[in-house]
Order: structure tokens, then sequence, then C-alpha cells
């Protein structure tokens, strides 16, 4: 089955630098990351996602990339804030498992001022 | 979202005790699937139903059932023979389709402890 791995699992940055939180997946078939943003105590929600025929998207500060041949695929925020502090789950999607996302085990962004 | 509702917030089982959690979503999705969240540790799928009447296990479906007889509804039963069930239950939607990759929105959540 699909295999997600996340790093780092903790990252700490000051206010205006980047973050950078890189997944990597073991099944050459997935075709569908989403991130999802989860603060203390609150529902996942859903910040951008990709799929598998495009590279990268972006969204204000906000981008993923994805390389299918390294079978990996990465958040970056830029000019980070405050309110960036959560943590921030990557998933992937196999094409042999309909719906079921396998998600890694998350990262906790502290954004300092 | 707004379109998710779980209930309740908070729960709490006695030993021997089946509870079940209630989610409920206006979205209209096709698709319904159940979470579990630990401690520092990513979701763990349970459950997840394509379509109305339909259902499968996910990862972690020992000590679990579920019901899916209306469209807008996903039940899950924490039963007894669950002996680890305190976590964070996480109820998700989708507008579902055959391939099955649409975004998923979830639920407040309901958090289930042990008394």
């Amino acid at each position: 089955g699909e295999n997600v791995e996340q790093h780092p699992s903790t990252l700490s940055v000051q206010e205006g630098d980047s973050a950078v939180i890189k997944c990597t997946y073991s099944d050459s078939a997935s075709n569908y990351f989403p991130w999802y943003k989860q603060e203390l105590g609150k529902r996942p929600q859903l910040i951008i996602d990709i799929r598998s025929n495009v590279g990268e998207k972006k969204d204000q500060r906000i981008a993923v990339t994805l390389n299918k041949t390294a079978k990996h695929f990465s958040l970056h925020i830029t000019e980070t804030q405050p309110e960036d502090s959560a943590v921030y789950f990557c998933a992937a999607r196999p094409t042999d498992s309909w719906g079921k996302l396998q998600f890694g085990a998350g990262t906790q962004v502290v954004v300092t001022p | 979202d707004g379109g998710i509702t779980q209930s309740p917030k908070y729960l709490f089982r006695k030993e021997g005790q089946n509870v079940t959690l209630s989610c409920e979503q206006n979205l209209n999705h096709d698709a319904m699937y159940w979470y579990r969240q630990d401690p520092g540790q990513g979701l763990r799928l349970i459950y997840y139903s394509q379509i109305v009447n339909d259902f499968q296990k996910g990862d972690i479906a020992e000590g679990y059932s579920v019901s899916r007889e209306k469209k807008e509804s996903f039940p899950l039963t924490v039963t007894s023979a669950q002996k680890n069930p305190t976590a964070f239950y996480l109820c998700a939607s989708s507008i579902g389709g055959s391939l099955g990759n649409q975004p998923q929105h979830f639920g407040d959540g309901t958090r289930l402890s042990i008394l």
C-alpha cells in the first residue's frame, strides 16, 4: 500500500521567512496530493492540492510542487505570518484505492514574531 | 466547513458501552469518510462510503461500525470491542466521482474519552 513520509516533524521560522515541508510517497501511481492545515483542536482545512498532471500550483503565499520521478511533493509558504502557525498534513491518493487518502504524520509549524 | 456537522463535540464512554458519533452533511456530497486522529499523528481511515447503502473498511476498522442509510448521514459506532477508543474522530465528505480524487472537507470533530 501507499506510504507517505513527511519532514520535518517540527519547523520553527521567523516571521517573514519561508517555510518548506516535504513529503515522499511510495506508490508511483498516486495521482492526487492535498495539503491540510490544522489549528489546535480544530478541523483540518484544505489549503491547496495538486494532481499528477501538474508540476506546480500556487495560491497567493502558498505553493505546492510535485516531482513524480522522485516521488515527492513539497509545500512552500512564503512571507510567513504568526497565523500560519499550525500543523500541516500532506496526503496522497493511490489509484488502486478509491477515495482513500494516506496521510503523512504532520509538521508542527511555529512562526515567531 | 459549515456544511458538515459532527455531534457531540465531547463524548465519554464507559467500559463495555457502545457509543455513536453523528455526522451530517448538507453539501449533497456522495462520499463520506471517518478518520481517527491520535495525538501527534496523522489521520487514519476507519470507514468510507462512496454512495448511499454502501461502505468499505478503511485501515483501522476493527471495533467500529457504520451505516449509510441516507446520503446526508454517516454515523460511526465505537463498539466495546475497540479497546483503545480515546481519540479525536473526524468525519469528512467529498463530491465523489469515479476517480475518488476530489477534495475532502472535514467536520469539527468529536473528542472521545474513556471514563
